[in-house]
């Protein structure tokens, strides 16, 4: 099994500000992999797939980079709407694994 | 627009089996490229990868839960139906089904598994006697 690692595991920012998130695989993935944001409530939403592409109608303050075993998200000028918990998901081997997420807080 | 919504009890027994099913609309699950995925999240915890079928009906299934899993399709109703074996209140979770874009070009479409583009709203489910 590929087991995705997350962290930090809580983040707290302040409005305008960047953050990062990092996902690391126990293996290589290449650029199989895809983040998510869940609102409370709610089912995750793709943000970015193949660890760089913005999927339609997402803002560009999300990015994606990365290749191999280490990947990032970075939200620039964060919002309120921003308060959520993000999640990673690699999708190189027969069947996928998600990371255990980054609750993400807004100050 | 590709809509996907999940049915099933809400509250299992423990040792029964759990089946739930999801409508897909705006798609057909015959049509080549096509994929569907369930996934779920316990209460407070992270997403888990459960299964996925492709139009071919080839499918994939989580190793820790390949033995209790069976994810079918109907293609007369448009549905994708997974069924778990011998639940337990550990499998309390809330369900989620969604569409798998699959990669296709002139040699065809690829079955690998992907990430979800389209979710259904869950479907919570309780185990508990």
């Amino acid at each position: 099994d590929i087991q995705m690692t997350q962290s930090p595991s809580t983040l707290s920012a302040s409005v305008g500000d960047s953050v990062t998130i990092t996902c690391r695989a126990s293996r290589s993935i290449s650029g199989w992999l895809a983040w998510y944001q869940q609102k409370p409530g709610k089912a995750p939403k793709v943000l970015i797939y193949e660890a760089s592409t913005l999927e339609t109608g997402v803002p560009s303050r999300f990015s994606g980079s990365g290749s191999g075993t280490e990947f990032t998200l970075t939200i620039s000028g964060l919002q309120p709407d921003d308060l959520a918990t993000y999640y990673c998901q690699q999708y190189s081997s027969y069947f996928s694994t998600f990371g255990q997420g980054t609750k993400l807080e807004i100050k | 627009q590709i809509t996907l919504q999940e049915s099933g009890p809400t509250l299992v027994k423990p040792t029964q089996t759990l089946t739930l099913t999801c409508t897909v609309s705006g798609v057909s699950l015959s049509t080549s490229g096509v994929a569907v995925g369930w996934i779920r999240q316990p209460p407070g915890k992270a997403l888990e990868w459960l299964a996925i079928i492709y139009w071919s009906d080839d499918k994939r299934y989580s190793p820790s839960l390949k033995d209790r899993l069976t994810i079918v399709k109907d293609t007369s109703k448009n549905q994708v139906v997974l069924m778990m074996t011998n639940v337990d209140p550990v499998d309390t979770a809330t369900y989620y089904c969604a569409n798998n874009p699959i990669k296709c070009d002139r040699s065809g479409c690829y079955i690998a598994p992907g990430y979800f583009d389209y979710w259904g709203q869950g479907a919570l489910v309780t185990v508990s006697s």
